[in-house]
């Protein structure tokens, strides 16, 4: 079956530009999850929903990071006024719950972010 | 101190070589654990998970230590495609994965 999609695979753009990202979990799955990688670590949490709801968004970085999800599936991260370091890999996942102890979470391939 | 530590590598071993990897995590409250694979410019995949009881699955053994807060991965017989980095993952009910930064793992002829 189709696994996690986002688009675009590669974004550049310009400092004080405006992006974003766009993410299609897995059909069925609830539980939605940002991450961002940059080179040489491992994912970072940003935010996750469960449902149509922001359950915690305590990774995102500063207000200039928003994510949406307003029919419970589709999901795009925004970033207003990109900078510099906003450059990295930014990675969605989805769950079948978030509920669970044991919830495998599945990653699609990832939007490269370049900020130049 | 950060949540997952990991010893970032690189290991460097031949084929049929037997290497582990460590891992530390600091919050006694997480209730999960993984290992994910990850290649080079690709995303992260659930390698296996992480039981108290420990598991095993072919060539692959991964351990929990609860009380020492260590988890530990162990690949046999070592194959070239056994070649990436190997992420450690701690997780709650309800919240996101934590990852350590990864051990990167090359394995040559």
């Amino acid at each position: 079956g189709a696994g996690v999609s986002q688009t675009p695979s590669n974004k550049v753009t310009e400092k004080g530009k405006y992006v974003e990202l766009r993410c299609d979990p897995i059909s069925g799955h609830t539980a939605l999850y940002w991450y961002r990688q940059s080179l040489g670590q491992g994912p970072e949490f940003l935010i996750y929903f469960q449902g149509t709801g922001a359950a915690d968004d305590s990774g995102l970085p500063n207000d200039r990071f928003f994510a949406v999800r307003p029919e419970g599936s589709v999901s795009t991260l925004k970033i207003q006024r990109t900078e510099r370091g906003d450059s990295a890999v930014y990675l969605c996942a989805s769950s079948l719950t978030a509920l669970a102890v044991y919830n495998e979470q599945f990653f699609g391939p990832g939007t490269r972010l370049t900020v130049l | 101190r950060k949540e997952v530590e990991q010893d970032p590598g690189p290991f460097n071993v031949p084929e049929g070589a037997t290497v582990a990897f460590n891992c530390t995590y600091s919050n006694s409250a997480s209730q999960s654990f993984f290992w994910y694979r990850q290649d080079c410019r690709k995303e992260p995949k659930l390698l296996m998970s992480v039981y108290s009881s420990g598991n095993e699955d072919g060539r692959f053994t991964a351990q929990l230590n609860r009380a020492s807060q260590y988890i530990s991965l162990l690949i046999r017989d070592s194959k070239l495609s056994d070649s990436a980095t190997y992420l450690c993952v701690v997780n709650q009910a309800g919240t996101a994965l934590i990852f350590g930064k990864g051990t990167t793992l090359s394995v040559s002829s």
